[in-house]
């Protein structure tokens, strides 16, 4: 089954750029969703499709995907943005939605 | 104003049967596919399966973790989701969000744009 690789924790300074990775085989070739999620709260999607955003998303959220390797950023990070971030893809080999295992983003 | 709302929260001993239900509302719930995600209490998200719209004949797909046990269905009348969950195990345990996988002009997009706030299911003796 395809596995996707989150570092478990990324620091960030208030006002810096936060980027955070999901590594799998050739996971250039798919899609690429992400979700921010906060304590005691559902996820919300903020970024579709490699780099697209739902609306209401701000612009300091962007995505990309090449490689082996997608990354999400956060540019000028605020005390807000602390929360888990889960990259996902659809696997089309065995039709099944593949969570990234999250990572814990701290402002610090 | 889309919303999902998620019920059926319960405690239940090993072995055990529990049904969950999601009532959608604010958009055409026939149109779109679903999905049931858990998330165990300290853990990340894993998704349990999705079911098809009509169009795609109702067709249902599962995790490994659940396959034969839980069973997803849902009737467009009532703008309903369920989950019918068996032979349940302690490691079951977790809060579940029913949510609607997206789609771009009615093309399937994969991805899961609306949430709700999620059921909590215990399983313990």
């Amino acid at each position: 089954s395809y596995v996707l690789t989150q570092p478990p924790s990324v620091s960030v300074a208030p006002g810096q750029t936060a980027r955070i990775t999901c590594g799998g085989n050739n996971i250039g070739s798919k899609s690429v969703h992400w979700y921010q999620q906060k304590p005691g709260q559902a996820p919300v999607l903020v970024v579709y499709n490699d780099s697209d955003r739902p609306s209401g998303i701000p612009e300091r959220f962007s995505g990309s995907n090449s490689g082996n390797t997608a990354t999400l950023t956060i540019s000028r990070v605020e005390a807000g943005d602390e929360a888990d971030y889960y990259c996902q893809v659809w696997d089309s080999s065995s039709d099944h939605v593949v969570f990234g295992g999250g990572t814990k983003l701290t402002v610090l | 104003e889309v919303q999902l709302v998620e019920s059926g929260e319960g405690l239940v001993q090993p072995g055990g049967s529990l049904r969950l239900s999601c009532a959608a509302s604010g958009f055409t719930f026939s149109d779109h596919y679903m999905d049931w995600v858990r998330q165990a209490p300290g853990k990340g998200l894993e998704w349990v399966g999705r079911t098809r719209n009509k169009a795609n004949s109702y067709t249902t797909e599962y995790a490994a973790s659940v396959k034969g046990r839980f069973t997803i269905s849902r009737d467009d009348s009532k703008n309903s989701l369920y989950l019918q969950m068996n032979s349940l195990k302690t490691e079951d345990t977790a809060v579940y969000y029913c949510a609607r996988v997206g789609s771009i002009f009615g093309v399937v997009m994969n991805y899961m744009d609306v949430w709700g706030k999620g059921t909590t299911v215990t399983v313990s003796s």
